[in-house]
């Protein structure tokens, strides 16, 4: 079974400066999807990043990027430039893409983020 | 607004009644999905669908909930006999296609049971 690990409940940073989120996660399968997704206080969740497991370069979507350590099984959001609608609670996914287990997330606890102004 | 749409938007309930979800899907998306997040947890996977056929439950899905799709559109989410440790935030999913794609999630709906 796939485990998803957020070691920080919670983060802030100041408008305007990087943050960086942790996310392990534990597998025995070589092929997998990772995802970053947002829940602001609205409580809809938001794909924010995605990462296939065989591609070795890191996606990036605007200010966001990640950290993809494969052989470290590290996973981590970098946000740059933070803004005050990034105040949400981030969630690190893992998918497997065997064809037996590829349609459940398996997500970690979160890291809730609040940027201050 | 063509995301996925999930009513109500908040139940409360006392213990012991049945209570409904629905969602609605994004239109053209074969797959189905629900979950469940309790407070300060991720969500959790609960079931899922491939057009009308229920392929998957979790464990955590007891005998008291069952999930429908009948034409391959919409789903429904029934919990009978509600218990207080069914208050939590379900969570409608959908995505394209056979292979990964990307779960897009509704607003979700929230439960009380009292």
């Amino acid at each position: 079974a796939q485990t998803v690990t957020q070691s920080q409940p919670e983060m802030s940073v100041q408008e305007a400066e990087t943050v960086t989120l942790s996310c392990t996660y534990d597998t025995s399968e070589n092929n997998y999807y990772l995802f970053w997704y947002k829940q602001p206080p609205s409580r809809q969740m938001i794909l924010v990043i995605r990462q296939e497991a065989y591609k070795q370069q890191n996606a990036t979507e605007n200010r966001f990027s990640v950290n993809f350590q494969k052989a470290a099984k590290s996973f981590s959001l970098k946000i740059s430039d933070s803004q005050l609608g990034d105040t949400a609670m981030y969630f690190c996914a893992f998918i497997s893409d065997s064809g037996g287990s590829n349609y459940k997330l398996t997500f970690g606890k979160g890291t809730l983020l609040t940027v201050n102004p | 607004d063509t995301g996925v749409s999930q009513n109500p938007r908040h139940k409360i309930t006392k213990r012991g009644q049945n209570v409904t979800f629905r969602c609605d899907p994004i239109s053209e998306h074969n797959r189905l999905y629900w979950y469940r997040q309790t407070l300060g947890q991720g969500p959790e996977f609960l079931t899922y669908f491939q057009n009308e056929a229920q392929l998957e439950k979790s464990r955590l899905l007891s005998d008291r909930f069952s999930a429908e799709r009948p034409k391959g559109s919409f789903s429904t989410l029934e919990i009978q006999r509600t218990e207080q440790g069914d208050s939590a935030m379900y969570l409608c999913a959908s995505s394209l296609g056979l292979a990964v794609e990307t779960q897009y999630f509704g607003p979700g709906t929230r439960l009380l049971v009292l």
